[in-house]
């Protein structure tokens, strides 16, 4: 079956601008996770959602960083006024069932700010 | 807060030989364990999960680790490496209350193979 999708695979912008990066769950998974994995900080929780909502957003850097989930299903994870230190590999796992279930994490978007 | 500790940012081992990446955690209660693998440019994939029922996990690949709880450590172990282990290692930890969902990863572990 098909698994986590993620685009772009790649993307690349210049400093102050916006981005989107979308995430394709497993169909019927209720819970989605955003994480981010760069050299300096290792893997890092953002935000997560169950169904439409977002329960736990402590991971957000800033106010810079905000998600979505429509439909309990896509969801997107908006930069606004892009920074370098934002350059990142962006990872979403989607989840069901039980919490202490796995968590199947997609191909990741690389983000480049130049 | 619950964290990871992963001893040994690269690891390199001969062809097969035994496999042992280090995982200690520190949590009050026992938390949720998990490997997880990285092969480059992908995503992250699970190799097993300590869930508080048998100590001793097994997963894919031929890799296990046994929970120990008076050492605080969750162990990865593979009798014999091989060439297609050659990737990133990530222990994590997820507390077992409900409602707090969110992986905490260490900082990974790169594992080598010699030929």
């Amino acid at each position: 079956g098909a698994g986590v999708s993620q685009s772009p695979s790649n993307k690349v912008t210049e400093k102050g601008k916006d981005v989107e990066l979308r995430c394709d769950p497993i169909s019927g998974h209720t819970a989605l996770y955003w994480y981010r994995q760069s050299l300096g900080q290792g893997l890092e929780f953002l935000i997560y959602f169950q169904g439409n909502s977002a329960p736990d957003k402590s991971g957000l850097p800033s106010d810079r960083f905000s998600a979505e989930r429509t439909g309990g299903s896509v969801s997107t994870l908006t930069i606004q006024r892009t920074q370098q230190e934002d350059s990142a590999v962006y990872l979403c796992a989607s989840r069901t069932g039980g919490s202490y279930n796995e968590q199947f994490f997609g191909p990741g978007t690389r983000l480049t700010v130049l | 807060a619950q964290s990871v500790t992963q001893l040994g940012s690269h690891v390199s081992v001969s062809e097969g030989a035994l496999v042992l990446l280090r995982c200690n955690y520190s949590s009050s209660v026992p938390p949720y364990l998990f490997w997880y693998v990285q092969y480059p440019n992908q995503g992250l994939q699970l190799l097993l999960k300590y869930t508080s029922a048998a100590t001793l996990v097994k997963g894919i690949n031929g890799f296990e680790a046994e929970f120990k709880k008076s050492e605080t450590s969750f162990h990865l172990t593979k009798p014999s490496a091989h060439m297609s282990d050659a990737a990133e290692y990530f222990c994590a930890v997820r507390p077992l209350l409900t409602g707090n969902e969110k992986l905490t990863f260490g900082t990974g572990t790169r594992l080598t193979i010699i030929p």
